[in-house]
């Protein structure tokens, strides 16, 4: 299957600071990537939709300034937790529609993030 | 009223049980629906995608009823590797997933 990769796979960091992610398709072209986020024995929690060369969709009650995202290219798309807090603590995940006409989504192995 | 629900579970089952998991959908107008994998502290796996007439791969078989608006997964000979999340999701609009919540499964010896 399609293959998306993300990086790094965990992440400490400082109240206040800010933490870049990376979600990258390594061997198929993605217009329309998808950010999530899992918190302990939840469902994943879509954040927003991030498209190619446009600005992202942001799901109800997501800060579209506190959560940025950038796809500026077809294979990378980024999510940057600004500021973070010890509430943003969790485990975000990215995925991208496959290169299939069926539809599938593949994910990329997550990030968890804590903040101290 | 969430666009796609399971049952939590837990699911306890002995190896070799064959168990069942349906999913129900709310949304007529979806194309498309997968059934994934999902192991403790890692990302989803795509388990199946769906199919009308229903399809099989080795022990798992998914089926599709558009009429009940519900999808199954039926697992056979349950091995202990079997033991995960398993969320049903839903494609609308081509672009817009709809996740469960997930159900959980546990195989024991």
């Amino acid at each position: 299957g399609a293959v998306v990769s993300q990086h790094p796979s965990r992440v400490i960091c400082k109240s206040g600071t800010s933490v870049k992610i990376e979600c990258r398709s390594l061997d198929f072209q993605a217009t329309t990537m998808f950010w999530y986020r899992q918190f302990p024995k939840q469902s994943l929690m879509l954040m927003a939709t991030s498209n190619e060369g446009s600005k992202a969709t942001y799901e109800q009650g997501v800060e579209k300034d506190k959560f940025l995202i950038n796809h500026a290219s077809l294979t990378l798309s980024t999510l940057t937790v600004t500021s973070a807090h010890p509430e943003d603590s969790s485990f975000y995940i990215c995925s991208a529609k496959g290169p299939l006409s069926t539809g599938e989504l593949f994910f990329g192995e997550g990030s968890r993030l804590t903040v101290l | 009223r969430k666009e796609v629900e399971q049952d939590p579970g837990p699911f306890n089952v002995p190896e070799g049980a064959t168990v069942a998991f349906n999913c129900t959908y709310s949304n007529s107008a979806s194309q498309s629906f997968f059934w994934y994998r999902q192991d403790c502290r890692k990302e989803p796996k795509l388990l199946m995608s769906v199919y009308s007439s229903g399809n099989e791969d080795g022990r798992f078989t998914a089926q599709l009823n558009r009429a009940s608006q519900y999808i199954s997964l039926l697992i056979r000979d349950s091995k202990l590797s079997d033991s995960a999340t398993y969320l049903c999701v839903a494609l609308y609009n081509f672009n817009k997933f709809y996740f469960g919540s997930g159900t959980k499964l546990n195989v024991k010896p």
